[in-house]
């Protein structure tokens, strides 16, 4: 069974410092993909990043930066210099990437932890 | 065009009524998804279509009820709904080839906002 947890709920910090966003995730499968989105209060989720389990590079886009480590199960995720507008509620999740009837299409999303940045 | 597009952006309704939530597409994906999500917790799959076939159904409720009328097109007629009904659906869409990586373009809409009164 899959299973994504983001244990921080809420985390408050202010303008321009980091803030670092913890996914540890369980799967038997060995092929998967995780995924970051960001969901602002208009609702939409946005993609942040895909990445499947054999590539363990991390990844920086701008002042977003991705920490994957296979052997702790762990895809974190780093706002750097951290703006009012990353405001938002991010969600960690988890994809099989073997076909079957029952996993087919399912995303297995964190909670969520919501960011809140204040000027 | 890369975008899901939902309509309408909010929706309120009796329990009587009867509504139909929209999602488009036109990027060629060819797996469709409505979600539901309730405040402060994680999108929850209700149902996915491939090839305009239904292909899961989540236990979801009767008085929800999808229908993928061509490629492009996802619609959710909601029938006799719930006032624990309101929430925000999205609707979201990939490439669908199972011999590869089906989530490949994953992109969600921006969502409908459910009220049932």
């Amino acid at each position: 069974a899959q299973k994504v947890t983001q244990a921080q709920t809420e985390i408050s910090v202010v303008e321009k410092e980091d803030v670092t966003l913890d996914c540890v995730y369980e799967t038997r499968d060995t092929t998967y993909y995780l995924f970051w989105y960001k969901q602002p209060p208009s609702g939409e989720l946005v993609f942040l990043i895909r990445r499947n389990s054999f590539d363990e590079q991390n990844e920086i886009s701008g002042r977003y930066s991705w920490n994957f480590q296979k052997s702790t199960s762990s895809f974190n995720f780093t706002i750097t210099a951290s703006q009012v507008v990353d405001s938002a509620v991010y969600f960690c999740a988890l994809s099989e990437a073997e076909v079957t009837t029952d996993s087919w299409g399912k995303f297995q999303f964190g909670a969520g932890t919501q960011v809140v940045v204040t000027p | 065009d890369t975008e899901v597009t939902q309509t309408p952006k909010h929706l309120v309704m009796g329990m009587t009524n009867k509504k139909s939530l929209k999602c488009e597409q036109h990027m060629g994906h060819r797996a469709m998804y409505w979600y539901k999500q309730k405040a402060k917790k994680p999108p929850e799959l209700m149902f996915v279509y491939s090839y305009e076939k239904l292909s899961i159904n989540e236990s979801v409720p009767s008085r929800f009820s999808p229908e993928c009328p061509n490629s492009s097109l996802l619609n959710l007629h909601l029938h006799a709904l719930q006032p624990e009904d309101s929430a925000l659906y999205l609707c979201a869409s990939s490439q669908d080839d199972r011999r590869f990586e089906y989530t490949y373009g994953y992109t969600f809409g921006s969502g409908t906002r459910l009220t049932v009164v």
